[in-house]
């Protein structure tokens, strides 16, 4: 089955500055690759995916990148915010089933 | 409209009794997941159910657990003989399983506590 990897566990930043959170997987027919928030006490939010079809994809001020050939994908959120901080979650699958999850990244923004 | 529901929302129970968590998906969805997520881990899949298929319940660690979905709608997880390693967040999530942008939509999950 597939295999996500995420790094780091744990991530600090100063208000403003960038995070970049990477994962790598194993199945290379994997074709979906969605990043979740989770902030304490809630559900995990969907704040943006990609598809193997592209490389990058952007929503304000986060992006997602992905490479095929080496199967790592990253999360890149710019001008941190204190309101940033919160567990995030990679995960892939093959045609948006069964998603394999990272074990997560606890970004903290100190203001 | 409403987002996938989830009861209980907590629920504290002892060794050995056995335990339902409810589901109520997205109206219209046909795919249906259970997670399970331990203190401070990732998101463990347990099952899934798509439309009137057989549902994939490669994920369930144990005999213990079992899960139905009754009318296409509705799921309860059941896990019996409960264990203090069931204590986990149980988070079902629903999706419109088309053939291209399925966003997975998570409830905020039953907390079990098995003391």
């Amino acid at each position: 089955g597939e295999n996500v990897e995420q790094h780091p566990s744990t991530l600090s930043v100063q208000e403003g500055d960038s995070a970049v959170i990477k994962c790598t997987y194993s199945d290379s027919a994997s074709n979906y690759f969605p990043w979740y928030k989770q902030e304490l006490g809630k559900r995990p939010q969907l704040i943006i995916d990609i598809r193997s079809n592209v490389g990058e994809k952007k929503d304000q001020r986060i992006a997602v990148t992905l490479n095929k050939t080496a199967k790592h994908f990253s999360l890149h959120i710019t001008e941190t915010q204190p309101e940033d901080s919160a567990v995030y979650f990679c995960a892939a699958s093959l045609n948006d089933y069964k998603l394999s999850f990272g074990a997560g990244t606890t970004v903290t923004v100190r203001a | 409209g409403a987002g996938v529901s989830q009861s209980p929302s907590n629920k504290v129970t002892e060794k050995g009794k056995d335990v339902e968590l409810r589901c109520d998906p997205i109206s219209g969805h046909t795919a249906l997941y259970w997670y399970r997520q331990s203190l401070g881990q990732g998101l463990e899949f347990l099952i899934y159910f798509q439309g009137n298929s057989a549902p994939d319940k490669s994920g369930l660690p144990s005999d213990r657990f079992s899960a139905e979905r009754t009318g296409g709608s509705v799921s309860t997880l059941t896990i019996q003989r409960t264990q203090q390693e069931d204590s986990a967040v149980y988070l079902c999530a629903s999706s419109p399983y088309r053939t291209a942008g399925n966003t997975i939509y998570f409830g905020e999950g039953s907390w079990l506590t098995v003391v």
